[in-house]
């Protein structure tokens, strides 16, 4: 069983809708990340939480650590919006900086 | 602007060469990372650097060597001993030496094994 997992793998919305993406992790951690991804590969760090909620924009991030959980909202969404969405969750302490990725959530929002 | 800036974004390679992905930062990090992205796997650490002149193995360092001579750069070596090179490397950095900074990510190079 993955450490990290993310549901669904992938979704299509149509534009203006509410999405949801979903991260289960098995392990304690001391941070998670949210990333986007791309079509060309590079890589956007949207959230970093270790509890409660963060908002940036039409982005909403919740992480529930008792029930080893996180969402990622997006509210009214757009096709630029199209993407994949990656979970990270630091795993620990020490320096060693290492994050569990999970496999991503494709993401298509259409016009 | 402060960035990460990896080159080339695409390589081809034949089989027996050593091939070497450049990452450099202007962001004054201290932590370097090199990570491999294949389809349907996430990102898995290659290399990881903390310092100027130190680096450790990340989970999967087999047939791959870095060097960290300055703080803003940290090239990746793919050599000739990776048994299945073809895959999307990425390269992060974070500030300070602590697990708490967040991470900043180059656009990526593709690497393809002919």
């Amino acid at each position: 069983k993955n450490e990290v997992e993310q549901s669904p793998q992938n979704l299509t919305a149509q534009e203006g809708e509410f999405i949801t993406i979903n991260c289960s992790y098995s392990v304690g951690i001391s941070a998670l990340h949210w990333l986007q991804q791309h079509p060309g590969g590079g890589i956007v760090s949207l959230f970093m939480l270790s509890s409660g909620k963060k908002k940036h924009g039409r982005l909403i991030a919740t992480i529930n650590i008792q029930e080893k959980h996180s969402s990622l909202h997006i509210t009214a969404s757009h096709p630029r919006d199209s993407a994949v969405y990656i979970c990270a969750v630091r795993s620990g302490g020490g320096s060693q900086g290492n994050l569990i990725f999970g496999k991503g959530t494709k993401l298509s929002v259409k016009p | 602007d402060g960035g990460i800036t990896q080159s080339p974004k695409y390589l081809f390679r034949k089989e027996g060469q050593n091939v070497t992905l450049s990452c450099e930062q202007n962001l004054n990090h201290d932590a370097m990372y090199w990570y491999r992205q294949d389809p349907g796997q996430g990102l898995r650490l290659i290399y990881y650097s903390q310092i100027v002149n130190d680096f450790q193995k990340g989970d999967i360092a087999e047939g791959y060597s870095v060097s960290r001579e300055k703080k803003e750069s940290f090239p990746l070596t793919v050599t000739s001993a990776q048994k299945n090179p073809t895959a999307f490397y990425l390269c992060a950095s974070r500030i300070g030496l602590t697990n708490t900074g967040e991470l900043f990510f180059g656009e990526g190079s593709r690497l393809t094994v002919l």
